[in-house]
């Protein structure tokens, strides 16, 4: 079945650093790609998301490509600041017609 | 616009007792409904989902149960909840009849069992 696998957290990095949350996937077909944010005691969010390879999805300074070749969709960010502290998770659309399925998430610290 | 709705947002209850969380949409027709579990520092668990009123499909046998009364209201039983039942419950959404589109997650239901 499609999988996701998303590098280990905790992330911690210092206010305006480069981000890159990696993602890679497995998956029949051409799976639409996500990332949710979710920040402390919050329900989950849609951050961006790409439907067809090569799809660059962007959203808040964010942005992930989604890369057909690599099977990856990793999340970057130019200059990170303090609430962008929360966990990221990666997601696929499922086998067939099955609910999205979701990376285990990484935690991201960005301290000032 | 679409919103959707969990209460409680926190609770606590004892082993043993009974659980019911509710989670309604508003604003779409028809939507696909999900129940997550986050236990805490951990991953989303994928517990029911559901297409239309009446229609479940469990992920994960365990103590909880769902239902689908109306269209746009989903909700989580247990008879009888045991300390493992514990975590952080997320409702959510997706539209039309295909499962690859995007979810919208509620704000979610603090559980604590003691």
């Amino acid at each position: 079945g499609n999988s996701v696998t998303q590098m280990e957290g905790p992330v911690t990095l210092s206010e305006e650093a480069f981000l890159t949350i990696n993602c890679t996937y497995t998956a029949t077909g051409y799976p639409s790609l996500f990332w949710y944010v979710q920040y402390p005691g919050e329900g989950l969010q849609l951050l961006l998301k790409a439907t067809k390879a090569d799809d660059k999805g962007s959203n808040k300074g964010f942005e992930a490509t989604y890369r057909k070749e690599t099977t990856s969709f990793h999340l970057e960010k130019g200059s990170v600041q303090v609430s962008d502290s929360a966990v990221y998770f990666c997601a696929l659309s499922g086998p067939g017609n099955t609910p999205l399925v979701f990376g285990k998430g990484t935690r991201l610290s960005v301290i000032a | 616009s679409q919103t959707i709705h969990q209460w409680p947002a926190t609770l606590v209850q004892p082993v043993g007792s009974p659980l019911s969380l509710e989670c309604t949409v508003e604003g779409t027709s028809n939507p696909n409904l999900y129940w997550y579990r986050q236990a805490a520092g951990r991953g989303l668990q994928l517990l029911f989902y559901s297409v239309g009123i009446g229609q479940i499909s469990s992920e994960v046998p365990q103590n909880l149960s769902a239902s689908r009364p109306q269209d746009r209201q989903f909700i989580l039983s247990s008879k009888k909840l045991l300390l493992s039942d514990s975590g952080f419950y997320l409702c959510a959404w997706s539209t039309g009849t295909d499962f690859s589109y995007e979810q919208y997650f509620g704000p979610g239901t603090r559980l604590t069992v003691t």
